[in-house]
């Protein structure tokens, strides 16, 4: 089973407007990451979050990461159409650092 | 520097045979990981490879297995291909030192496997 589970499976927003995924995990991890995909191409990273870390910004992208609740969230600002993708969270266990495990991904839509 | 290669883009095989697919990491890159990516199942860890020796498996039956030679490049193989073994098969490559840095992967394109 997954690591990871994402919420929500699918968003379809305006652009210009914010997207909000989130993420929940089972165990206890290093760190967190966010990838994206396109249209079943290969990911690509978008940041990561250290598990001592509660929140970062990169660029149009803010991730929070609640270790109490298991759960991070990825915060994409004032959409663009080239944002339309799938978004996956990826954690490896705190016991085994090189095995990374990815949640089941929320296909971002962003209407024009 | 040039990305993750993988060999072959698309494969199409008959339930019964046998595939080998290919991985070229990023030049230094030292670990190869490998996901197979279905619609029902998502990304699911297959196995990492570091220095050629197996560091890490997912939860794939033994017609899953895998190599990697000297040169970091990394062989994936599935034996007695069944129908749900279609999907895209992902490779990814990651430097092992530097901080943060070597947490993060590098993706290949994908070999989309079809089996009829």
């Amino acid at each position: 089973s997954q690591q990871g589970e994402e919420d929500p499976q699918a968003l379809s927003i305006q652009e210009g407007e914010n997207a909000t995924m989130n993420c929940s995990y089972k165990t206890s991890i290093n760190n967190l990451q966010w990838y994206r995909q396109n249209s079943g191409r290969g990911l690509v990273h978008l940041i990561l979050i250290r598990s001592n870390e509660r929140e970062k910004h990169s660029g149009r992208l803010r991730v929070t990461l609640d270790t109490s609740k298991k759960s991070s969230s990825l915060l994409i600002t004032a959409s663009r159409a080239a944002d339309t993708a799938s978004y996956f969270c990826a954690t490896d266990a705190s016991s085994s650092a090189s095995k990374i495990i990815f949640g089941s991904g929320t296909r971002l839509s962003i209407r024009p | 520097k040039a990305g993750v290669t993988q060999t072959p883009r698309y494969l199409i095989k008959t339930r019964g045979q046998q595939v080998t697919l290919s991985c070229s990491p990023i030049s230094g890159h030292r670990s190869v990981s490998w996901y197979q990516q279905t619609p029902g199942q998502g990304l699911q860890f297959l196995f990492e490879y570091f220095s050629e020796t197996q560091r890490n498996k997912g939860n794939f039956p033994g017609r899953f297995s895998g190599r990697q030679f000297s040169n970091s490049r990394s062989e994936m193989n599935v034996s007695t291909l069944e129908l749900g073994d279609s999907a895209l098969y992902l490779c990814a490559s990651r430097a092992t030192s530097g901080g943060d840095a070597s947490y993060e992967q590098y993706f290949g394109p994908g070999t989309r496997l079809t089996v009829t």
